[in-house]
């Protein structure tokens, strides 16, 4: 069982519709960080959030934290081809013994059909 | 550009064999974090290493083994190499001890066992 949960695991749209990939754990984190990875290539941050019950916008992604800092979701409104990949949610957990170790979920593939 | 360097790209070896892959993190970043990602799959944690020291240890076989210098670059040693080794493998660095752990990622490097 991972530590961080992601669903769904693949995710098939057409362009101009909006969807939502959630991130899920039991456990409570320092932060939490959203990342995209193309095939071939390193992930790449997308947004970090820090506090319970935050909400980031990047343009038509928004990304929100649980009020627990438990859970995570990110929204994308009228998708594009461009998004398509695979979306990586990572936590730190909290306390000193979990020393800033980034855990990783399973990740939700992504595929924006034109 | 992330600002994190893994050499080489592509590894092709044989079954058996040992390879070194090499990571320079961001200027300024003492935490380097070792991924390993198979076909498909999400990033599974294999080691980090915080100022030349080991910080934590995730799935890594006895096999393999990796150390950071004093110049903070970082080596990842695979040993008796086995084909279902062949995976890509990145390296990340982060600042630790900013109250959100972020990581950026290197390009990967690809190896392929034969």
């Amino acid at each position: 069982t991972q530590l961080l949960e992601q669903s769904p695991q693949f995710l098939s749209i057409q362009e101009g519709e909006n969807l939502t990939v959630y991130c899920n754990s039991s456990s409570v984190f320092s932060s939490l960080q959203w990342y995209r990875q193309e095939p071939g290539e390193g992930p790449v941050l997308l947004v970090t959030v820090v506090t319970g019950g935050e909400v980031k916008k990047l343009k038509r992604l928004t990304f929100q934290f649980g009020d627990a800092r438990k859970d995570s979701s990110l929204h994308i409104t009228a998708a594009q081809p461009g998004d398509t990949g695979l979306y990586l949610c990572a936590g730190a957990l909290t306390g000193k013994a979990a020393g800033n170790k980034l855990t990783f979920g399973g990740g939700t593939r992504v595929l924006v059909k034109p | 550009d992330s600002g994190v360097t893994q050499t080489p790209k592509h590894l092709i070896t044989a079954t058996g064999q040992r390879v070194t892959l090499r990571c320079s993190p961001r200027s300024g970043d003492l935490s380097v974090y070792w991924y390993q990602q198979s076909l498909d799959q999400g990033l599974q944690f294999l080691i980090q290493y915080y100022n030349g020291e080991e910080r934590a240890k995730g799935n890594i076989l006895e096999r393999f083994s990796a150390q950071q210098f004093p110049d903070l670059h970082s080596e990842l040693n695979l040993s008796s190499l086995e084909l279902g080794d062949s995976a890509l493998y990145f390296c990340a660095s982060s600042v630790v001890g900013t109250g959100a752990t972020e990581a950026f990622f290197g390009q990967g490097t690809r190896l392929t066992v034969v």
